[in-house]
């Protein structure tokens, strides 16, 4: 079993459209949680930090639920420059992070 | 503000031959970090250097080594090359704190035939 899982897509949806991705992490010792976004055959860029409380960033907005060791991401009014690959990071005390598959997504006109 | 740099961008080795991967930590940065990326697949995470010493490694084998220089820069070595050693090979910088956000480079994409 991976130590984060995602369900790697394609997620298809058109332009405007609510999209959540899901992830699980197995190591109930990581210390911080992250999203982050990569292009085809670029270097992975944070989107944004997840928190037990949620938060926020424009059309994103990311959620921690320790108890079920689970994250997730939710996208609102979808822009065809959201498609990319998302990945579910889990790090430990030491900033070691651990990767998810990634979940690709494709928004249509 | 230089981000964080490798090089070269690309490279091709035969197997067994062994290479070396650089990085330079985007500035104000003390901790690197190297991942290796297969296609279609997460990064997974070979080791990590602070004040020059190997902090944290990952399940990757012997042959995988590194080094960090006083100015914070970095090297990947990777010996008696593998065609499963072809991959993207990432450098991330960042602080040495847990909730310290990762930048990477641009990442070397080694092919091994």
């Amino acid at each position: 079993r991976k130590e984060v899982e995602q369900d790697p897509g394609p997620f298809n949806v058109p332009e405007g459209a609510t999209v959540a991705f899901n992830c699980t992490y197995s190591n109930s010792a990581s210390q911080s949680f992250f999203w982050y976004r990569q292009d085809c055959r670029k270097e992975p860029k944070l989107l944004m930090s997840v928190y037990s409380s949620g938060n926020e960033d424009g059309r994103f907005t990311a959620q921690l639920n320790r108890a079920s060791q689970y994250i997730s991401l939710l996208i609102r009014d979808s822009k065809l420059s959201d498609s990319a690959t998302y990945l579910c990071v889990a790090a430990n005390a030491g900033n070691m992070l651990t990767f998810g598959g990634g979940t690709r997504l494709m928004v249509k006109p | 503000d230089a981000g964080v740099t490798q090089s070269p961008t690309h490279l091709i080795k035969t197997r067994g031959q062994q290479v070396t991967l650089r990085c330079s930590p985007k500035s104000g940065h003390d901790t690197v970090s190297w991942y290796q990326q297969a296609l279609g697949q997460g990064p997974q995470f070979i080791f990590q250097y602070y004040e020059e010493e190997e902090r944290q490694r990952g399940n990757f084998p012997d042959r995988f080594s590194g080094h960090q220089f006083p100015n914070y820069s970095s090297e990947l070595n990777v010996n008696a090359l593998l065609l499963g050693d072809s991959a993207l090979y990432l450098c991330a910088s960042s602080l040495p704190r847990s909730d310290s956000p990762l930048h990477f480079g641009n990442g070397t994409r080694l092919t091994v035939t």
